[in-house]
C-alpha cells in the first residue's frame, strides 16, 4: 500500500505562473519530507526538503509547505521557467527509510 | 567528487536469462538503496544495505531477486531468471551516516532493462 501518493500524474502551467505540486502521506512517524526532481533518462535529484518540526521551507524559487494534520505537503515553484519541466517525486521517512510518490509530470509551456 | 554510479545503463535480455545490475556508492555513505520506477508504483524500495548488511529485503519482489554487497564501494541486484514484467529503471541510491546530508539520499543515473 502506498504510504506516499501524489495523486495527480501531470501537471500544465504557463511560464511565469506558479506550479503547485501536491502529496500526501498516511504515516503519521514520518519526521521529514522531501522533493526530487527527475528529467527524462537521468536519476532523481535532490531538490528541496523539510523536517516535521517546520512548517515551511525556502530555497530561490522553490517552497515546500507541510501540513502536518491533514499530513499533507506541497510544492511551490514561483515563477515556474521552462527548465522547471520534469518529473517531480516526492519523499518521506522515518528513518532509514524513503517512501516515494508515483511522480507528478510538469511541464511548464513557453 | 563522482556521483552514484550504475552499470550497465541499458540492458535488453532475452526472457529466463540472468541480469546483473552494478552500483558504486558515493564514497563514504554508509547506506545504500535498491529502487525500481514503474508507472504504476513509482519508485519503490527493493532493499537497503547498512555497512554493507542488508536490513531490509521486504521490497524484494520474488526470490529471483537477490542483491550483494561485498564491499563499501560495491553492490549488484541480480535477478535469475528474468520475466519481461522485470522491465523496469533499477536505481542505486546512497547516503550518509552523520553530517548535514545524512537526510537525503544520492541516486545514480539508472539501469534500464528490458526483458523480451
Amino acid at each position: 500500500d502506498q504510504q506516499v501518493k501524489q495523486n495527480s500524474p501531470s501537471l500544465s502551467v504557463q511560464e511565469g505562473r506558479i506550479s503547485i505540486l501536491n502529496c500526501d502521506y498516511t504515516n503519521s512517524m514520518f519526521d521529514y519530507f522531501l522533493w526530487y526532481k527527475k528529467y527524462p533518462a537521468e536519476g532523481p535529484t535532490f531538490l528541496i526538503s523539510i523536517s516535521s518540526i517546520k512548517d515551511k521551507n525556502e530555497d530561490g524559487r522553490f517552497t515546500v509547505f507541510l501540513n502536518k494534520s491533514a499530513k499533507h505537503l506541497s510544492l511551490h515553484i514561483v515563477p515556474s521557467q521552462p527548465g522547471d519541466s520534469a518529473v517531480y517525486f516526492c519523499a518521506a521517512s522515518s528513518g532509514n527509510q524513503f517512501y516515494f510518490g508515483t511522480g507528478t509530470s510538469l511541464t511548464v509551456i513557453p | 567528487d563522482a556521483g552514484v554510479i550504475q552499470s550497465p545503463r541499458h540492458e535488453v535480455t532475452e526472457m529466463g536469462q540472468e541480469v546483473t545490475l552494478r552500483c558504486k556508492p558515493i564514497s563514504g555513505h554508509d547506506y545504500l538503496f535498491w529502487y525500481r520506477q514503474t508507472m504504476m508504483r513509482g519508485l519503490e524500495l527493493l532493499i537497503y544495505f547498512n555497512n554493507n548488511v542488508p536490513i531490509d529485503d521486504s521490497g524484494m519482489p520474488e526470490d529471483r531477486f537477490s542483491a550483494k554487497m561485498p564491499n563499501a564501494s560495491f553492490s549488484t541486484l541480480k535477478i535469475q531468471p528474468s520475466e519481461p514484467r522485470d522491465s523496469a529503471v533499477y536505481f542505486c541510491a546512497s547516503r550518509p551516516k552523520t553530517g548535514k546530508s545524512r537526510n537525503t539520499i544520492y541516486f545514480g543515473e539508472g539501469s534500464w532493462l528490458t526483458v523480451v
